[in-house]
């Protein structure tokens, strides 16, 4: 059964690196049929797609976000990460992790991410 | 950018009674277009993709179509667990765009 976790700090100050890992369990990373994607959700709010990765590394950015994003993916560990910089309450949200099978099909749970000094 | 509308951005209805969601895309996306519910606290779940597809185990109550620029997804005979939030989202260019989303909620 295929799983998604995210993890990483639930608290980053204002003009601070927010950084999450999304671990994949039950499924390679490395399959050729999948991207993977980051979509964020602000408490109370819709969803805002960040971005996607193939394992190859092969990327794309939604360009609102593009100028503070990186998306990277480590095949030996099975993991893919999110890099934001400059963050700031605006950032703050729920950090989904997700394989991208034509749509989002898996998730991982969400973790909050507030942004405050 | 794509810009995905959804309406109505609320809807009251009670058990039994069939509804319908409206999408619309700001350019022709073709059928590429998906349905998620969320509930709350909880991640999207993927109903359908190219705007009429199932995802497996999701039961045939729902039911999407449009192609183009309209699209709805329709959920017959309301359950108490159907009552949630639904968002449609067009994966036709990068960035992937979501609706605002719908509330659904019992009346």
């Amino acid at each position: 059964q295929l799983q998604l976790r995210e993890s990483g700090p639930g608290l980053v100050k204002p003009s601070e690196t927010l950084s999450l890992t999304c671990t994949v369990s039950g499924g390679s990373i490395s399959s050729s049929d999948y991207y993977w994607a980051w979509i964020r959700q602000p408490p109370g709010k819709g969803l805002e797609w960040i971005g996607a990765i193939y394992y190859s590394g092969s990327t794309y950015y939604n360009p609102s976000l593009k100028s503070r994003v990186s998306i990277s993916v480590d095949t030996s560990k099975n993991q893919f990460s999110l890099k934001l910089n400059s963050v700031t309450a605006a950032d703050t949200a729920v950090y989904y992790c997700a394989r991208d099978f034509v749509v989002p099909d898996f998730w991982g749970q969400g973790t909050l991410v507030t942004v405050s000094s | 950018d794509i810009q995905m509308t959804q309406f109505p951005s609320s809807l009251s209805a009670s058990v039994g009674d069939t509804v319908t969601i409206t999408c619309r895309a700001s350019q022709g996306i073709s059928n590429y277009l998906a349905w998620f519910q969320q509930k709350p606290g909880k991640a999207p779940r993927s109903l359908i993709y190219a705007a009429s597809s199932l995802q497996s185990g999701v039961p045939s109550k729902f039911s999407g179509s449009g192609s183009g620029t309209d699209f709805t997804l329709t959920i017959n005979s309301l359950q108490p667990e159907d009552f949630a939030t639904y968002y449609c989202q067009q994966y036709s260019s990068y960035p992937r765009t979501f609706g605002q989303g719908t509330n659904l909620e019992i009346k």
